[in-house]
């Protein structure tokens, strides 16, 4: 079972901001990633150590980490940020884990 | 740009063993970390294990003991062997590239995934 937490779905207005968030104790201690999924499609790396974009990721999208939570900001959401998002890290053990996954839809 | 190239037998019996292997265009194993993360239907990912380039290996620890992860130096492939299959391993498996810089790490690169159905 994952050790980080994400709600199942959240809705976004077109050209709106979403925040999506994970939680989990080991992010005290190890940084998140977050992963986008479409449907019948790899997930790929938007975001990387808190808030760092890949090459290609779209600047409407940011990292941010307090705590134990994890977060996952679209600003200005599209049509296309509509997908599945994960967030993925390490374990209490270092092991990695993924988060539950949240689907996002825009409206 | 570096892909990753994936295939292996998608139907299987109860008890059988898969075995996947990926292979890596336009790049070298050599400085990452080379991973199998897998998606049963519906459900979210579920990360099984690595390899670096030298055959050093990390699984998770719900699954180490049914599988094996290794690594073609030669071939520039490395492979995934997972044990006495149930039907609670039918997943979409995914290769993908690892890399680590200090205390950020991610996976930057995925195949294309294999649906692998263990039935009888």
């Amino acid at each position: 079972s994952s050790e980080l937490t994400q709600d199942p779905a959240v809705s976004v207005a077109l050209g709106q901001t979403v925040r999506i968030t994970c939680q989990g104790d080991s992010l005290r201690s190890y940084y998140a990633n977050w992963y986008q999924q479409k449907p019948g499609q790899a997930p790929v790396n938007v975001i990387y150590g808190k808030n760092n974009r890949p090459s290609g990721t779209p600047d409407r999208f940011s990292g941010s980490s307090s705590g134990n939570t994890a977060s996952l900001t679209i600003t200005g959401a599209q049509a296309e940020d509509e997908a599945d998002y994960y967030c993925g890290s390490r374990d209490s053990s270092g092991y990695h884990v993924f988060g539950t996954g949240t689907k996002v839809t825009v409206l | 740009q570096v892909q990753l190239q994936q295939w292996g037998a998608g139907l299987l019996k109860p008890s059988e063993t898969l075995s996947l292997t990926c292979a890596v265009y336009g790049g070298s194993l050599s400085g990452y970390y080379w991973n199998w993360i897998r998606q049963p239907p519906g459900k979210g990912l579920e990360w099984i294990g690595d390899s670096n380039q030298s055959g050093s290996t990390n699984y998770n620890p719900s699954l180490k003991s049914r599988v094996t992860i290794s690594v073609d130096t030669s071939k520039n492939q490395f492979s995934l062997k997972l044990s006495s299959l149930t039907a609670a391993d039918t997943a979409v498996y995914y290769c993908a590239r690892g890399w680590v810089r200090g205390v950020l790490d991610a996976f930057d690169i995925w195949g294309q995934g294999t649906m692998v159905t263990v039935s009888s």
